[in-house]
């Protein structure tokens, strides 16, 4: 029974280039959550997705970020012409059922933006 | 608005000695779900429990303890005769029933010297 899986583990970009982070929610989980942790800070919501749906983006930057949860694949998190500041580990969780549930994360992406 | 305090930002202590991190809590709403997470210095985020807010009792598993106070907004953690393996950072977070998203305090940084 696979956790939350999370591609790749690392990724380096220069600034300007395009950042996708993938998640693949555990098995019969639908509802998947981004969180970023900036270097020496907490976690902070970003975006919750269910299937082909954004339900909640009140935590993205307005500007250059977007994520998608297709009905089939992964959910993706992209970062169009990375900048130094979204240097950052980048979780996703995934949960059964929205509220009530237990969200499991997945080990993160580290980004770093050189 | 939600919002999660964790005041110690770094705490140490040597090994075998008893811990408690404190974690304040505001919300508005009656019905919301209370979590601790550990992240040891690999990175991942490590579920250790989650309490909803009508169930007040105590809970212990282990070495760990939970003391949850609705009257004081409080969600305590305690950890028993650390050991070195406990040494991480914990995070306190508070989830809405609607969407779950979670709101993390800022972390606690514990370090544990043999």
């Amino acid at each position: 029974n696979a956790g939350v899986m999370q591609n790749p583990r690392h990724l380096v970009r220069r600034r300007g280039q395009e950042a996708r982070l993938r998640c693949s929610p555990m098995k019969g989980h639908s509802h998947v959550y981004w969180y970023r942790q900036l270097p020496e800070e907490g976690l902070k919501f970003m975006v919750y997705l269910q299937k082909e749906n954004i339900i909640d983006e009140s935590g993205m930057p307005k500007e250059r970020f977007s994520a998608e949860f297709p009905k089939e694949g992964p959910s993706i998190l992209r970062i169009q012409q990375v900048v130094r500041g979204d240097s950052a580990a980048y979780f996703c969780a995934s949960s059964q059922r929205t509220g009530v549930g237990e969200q499991y994360f997945g080990p993160g992406t580290r980004l770093t933006v050189t | 608005a939600q919002k999660v305090t964790q005041a110690q930002t770094e705490i140490s202590v040597v090994e075998k000695e008893d811990v408690t991190l404190d974690c304040v809590y505001e919300t508005r709403d009656t019905t919301y779900y209370l979590f601790w997470y550990k992240q040891p210095p690999s990175g991942e985020l490590v579920f250790l429990i989650r309490r909803n807010s009508f169930d007040e009792q105590n809970e212990i598993s282990g070495r760990y303890s939970w003391n949850f106070q609705k009257s004081t907004s409080s969600f305590n953690f305690t950890i028993t005769a650390s050991q070195v393996v406990d040494s991480a950072v914990y995070f306190c977070a508070l989830s809405e029933p609607i969407d779950g998203k979670l709101i993390f305090g800022q972390g606690t940084t514990l370090q544990v010297k043999p």
